[in-house]
């Protein structure tokens, strides 16, 4: 079984400054990595994964994560946020392995407002 | 290509009443994965189905339910409706693959009274 925990429930930063989300996941077997966003009123979107490779991933709208192994962790970082940028962020983690790896088991997720 | 399509959007239901939600997948998709976001537990995984088979399920208790059909359609179905079962029902699709992306439709608001 996995588990996810996000240490930051809520984050406001103001816009242009560089923000970190943090994640932290715990499991027995190898993991796939995701972080989400949810815009009010919307359906989840993709940001980044990591499936394999070079540690840092690169994703949409300027975001990247770094995945450490030896942390067990996988945080989402911006140089610059945007008022845009304000949103719920899930990090998310499913098994590569065996039977359980068809669905994501997710943090609470990190609330990042922007404040102009 | 059109997403993830959900009907209703809104729905409210009385105790004990039973529900049916649908989810259309992207086309070309055959995975369709079904959660349960609620403020005080996050999201959480209901089911998973890949080419009209259950590959995985969550701990729910059997009052949930779903099946997929030969288009790849989806819909769940909750008996016996609680209070506690208020909640936004997301819906995922994804070509199936082990860490494929899944796509999330806007989900279905359920309120329970």
């Amino acid at each position: 079984a996995q588990s996810v925990t996000q240490l930051d429930s809520q984050v406001p930063v103001f816009e242009e400054a560089p923000v970190e989300l943090r994640c932290n996941y715990s499991s027995s077997v190898s993991v796939y990595l995701f972080w989400y966003v949810q815009y009010p009123n919307q359906g989840l979107q993709l940001l980044l994964k990591y499936l394999s490779g070079s540690t840092l991933v690169k994703g949409i709208n300027g975001f990247e994560a770094e995945f450490n192994k030896s942390q067990t962790s996988f945080h989402l970082r911006k140089p610059s946020v945007h008022i845009s940028d304000t949103a719920e962020y899930f990090c998310a983690v499913s098994d590569k392995s065996g039977g359980s790896n068809y669905k994501l088991t997710f943090g609470k997720g990190t609330l990042l407002t922007v404040n102009p | 290509k059109a997403g993830v399509t959900q009907t209703p959007r809104y729905l409210i239901k009385t105790r004990g009443q039973q529900v049916t939600l649908s989810c259309s997948p992207i086309s070309g998709h055959r995975s369709v994965s079904w959660y349960q976001q609620t403020p005080g537990q996050g999201l959480q995984f209901l089911f998973e189905y890949f080419s009209e088979t259950q590959r995985n399920k969550g701990n729910f208790p059997g009052r949930f339910s779903g099946r997929q059909f030969s288009n790849s359609r989806s819909e769940m179905n909750v008996s016996t409706l609680e209070l506690g079962d208020s909640a936004l029902y997301l819906c995922a699709s994804s070509w199936g693959g082990t860490g494929d992306e899944q796509y999330f439709g806007p989900g279905t608001r359920l309120t329970v009274t």
